[in-house]
């Protein structure tokens, strides 16, 4: 069955850097778009980010362009989420999330990693 | 711009039927949606994808209980002998020209 496990999340101070990562399962990885969503606690989810099959092109939300950097190593099955400059609102759960088709919906979600900035 | 609106908050009572409404603004009336359902303390799961003529494409294991259908900008998620284990938040999403991906506020479903 399909798998997305997200792993690398942890509290970390303001200003540094963190990476988490999603490893993908049961599914032809890269034959699909990823996307990274996020929810900070007690709120919405709030889409960060995609990245292509081909891990050629990849698009964020406005508000976190040039901090956030989404890559993939297709080798792997493997998801990267690179995030500099953190801040306290970047504190949420991380999710990865596997479209349905190119450029599509999401069809299967991972258990998210959660990130404190503090 | 692009947005969907979702109710805050909505209630049905253990065996009744519920109608959720997931509104797309302006402009993007023919766009389908997904709609995605959270467990308290769970990651979101994907229910069914709806399009503009009603129809909609269920994920895998999703009861036929749940169903979805569509008029105009409203799209709706129709759940039917309420159980107590759909009480939960409920999210539809959309995309964009432009590949921005988008949400609804979510509206959080009381089974009274």
């Amino acid at each position: 069955q399909v798998q997305l496990v997200e792993s690398g999340g942890g509290v970390v101070q303001p200003g540094n850097s963190l990476r988490l990562s999603c490893v993908g399962s049961g599914f032809t990885f890269n034959n699909y778009g990823i996307h990274w969503v996020r929810q900070a606690p007690g709120k919405g989810l709030e889409w960060v980010g995609v990245i292509s099959s081909d891990g050629r092109t990849t698009y964020y939300a406005d508000s976190l362009k040039g901090r956030f950097t989404i890559s993939r190593d297709n080798s792997h099955n493997t998801l990267y989420l690179q995030m500099s400059s953190l801040r306290a609102e970047d504190t949420a759960l991380y999710y990865c999330a596997k479209e349905i088709g190119v450029a599509d919906l999401f069809d299967f979600w991972g258990q998210g990693t959660l990130v404190t900035v503090s | 711009q692009l947005f969907l609106t979702q109710s805050p908050s909505a209630s049905a009572s253990l065996g009744a039927s519920v109608k959720l409404t997931c509104t797309l603004s302006s402009g993007h009336s023919n766009s389908p949606i997904a709609w995605h359902q959270q467990r308290p303390e769970k990651s979101p799961r994907y229910l069914m994808k709806v399009y503009s003529d009603g129809s909609h494409i269920k994920g895998d294991g999703i009861p036929d209980r749940f169903s979805g259908s569509s008029s105009g900008a409203e799209r709706f998620l129709i759940i039917s002998s309420l159980q107590s284990e759909d009480e939960a938040d409920y999210y539809c999403q959309t995309w964009a020209v432009g590949f921005h991906w988008v949400f609804g506020g979510g509206t959080k479903l009381t089974v009274l």
